[in-house]
């Protein structure tokens, strides 16, 4: 069982906008700004995404955003294209003795 | 750009060791602004953070693991490794060398893939 908990889908249209939920607790997501979200493709290494909670690194698209509130961080993907078809998986940082912590992870669908 | 390598046996048998190297190109690893770490999926599955190392040497391990997992560093080579001891089929998985900023991991090995079996 993962430490942070995610939808097992999602699914959305081309031009559309989805959102993944991530929720935690306080010794986690809600405790610290340090969620991170990455993109793996089929046989391909993850791809860091969104890191501390809503920066995208150089390179991502801004469609891609994250957000917090409280014990839930948030990945949205707005404009969805096809090549955004992934797993998603979310993680936190929850103190020195643990740091790093993943979701199950979300199959988005474009559908 | 920078470049993590893991290296390894694919194959190890049920209750022998697993050892695993990550070589880096192109930063040290004793850089202060990252960490080094091992992440693995098992197939099918999702992400498991396993272990990390600091650059003062210091470690942190996967609670659920760190009775069986050593994890350490050569910085002469540029180098850090894993050995998780006892290993059975549930340690069957994908191992990836990872480093970490800010507790995001940024740049990410190709992984290795590490199947136990007799």
């Amino acid at each position: 069982q993962s430490a942070l908990t995610q939808p097992p889908s999602a699914s959305g249209s081309p031009g559309q906008s989805v959102t993944i939920s991530c929720t935690g607790t306080s010794s986690d997501v809600g405790g610290y700004n340090y969620v991170s979200w990455y993109q793996q493709h089929p046989g391909k290494a993850p791809k860091l995404m969104i890191y501390e909670v809503s920066k995208r690194p150089s390179g991502v698209p801004d469609r891609f955003s994250g957000s917090k509130s409280g014990n839930t961080a948030s990945l949205t993907v707005s404009g969805l294209q096809t090549e955004d078809e992934a797993d998603y998986y979310c993680s936190s940082y929850a103190g020195n003795s643990l740091p790093k912590v993943f979701g199950g992870g979300t199959k988005l669908t474009v559908l | 750009q920078l470049q993590l390598q893991e290296s390894g046996p694919g194959l190890v048998k049920p209750s022998e060791t697993l050892s695993l190297t990550c070589t880096v190109s192109d930063d040290s690893i004793n850089n202060v602004s990252y960490y080094w770490s091992w992440i693995r999926q098992p197939p099918g599955k999702g992400l498991e953070w396993v272990a990390t190392i600091y650059y003062t040497g210091s470690t942190s391990y996967n609670p659920s693991l760190k009775s069986r997992v050593t994890m350490s560093k050569d910085t002469s080579k540029n180098q850090f490794s894993l050995k998780l001891t006892s290993v059975s089929a549930a340690d069957t998985a994908l191992y990836y060398c990872a480093r970490l900023r800010v507790a995001a991991a940024d740049y990410w090995g190709q992984g290795t893939l590490v199947t136990v079996s007799s």
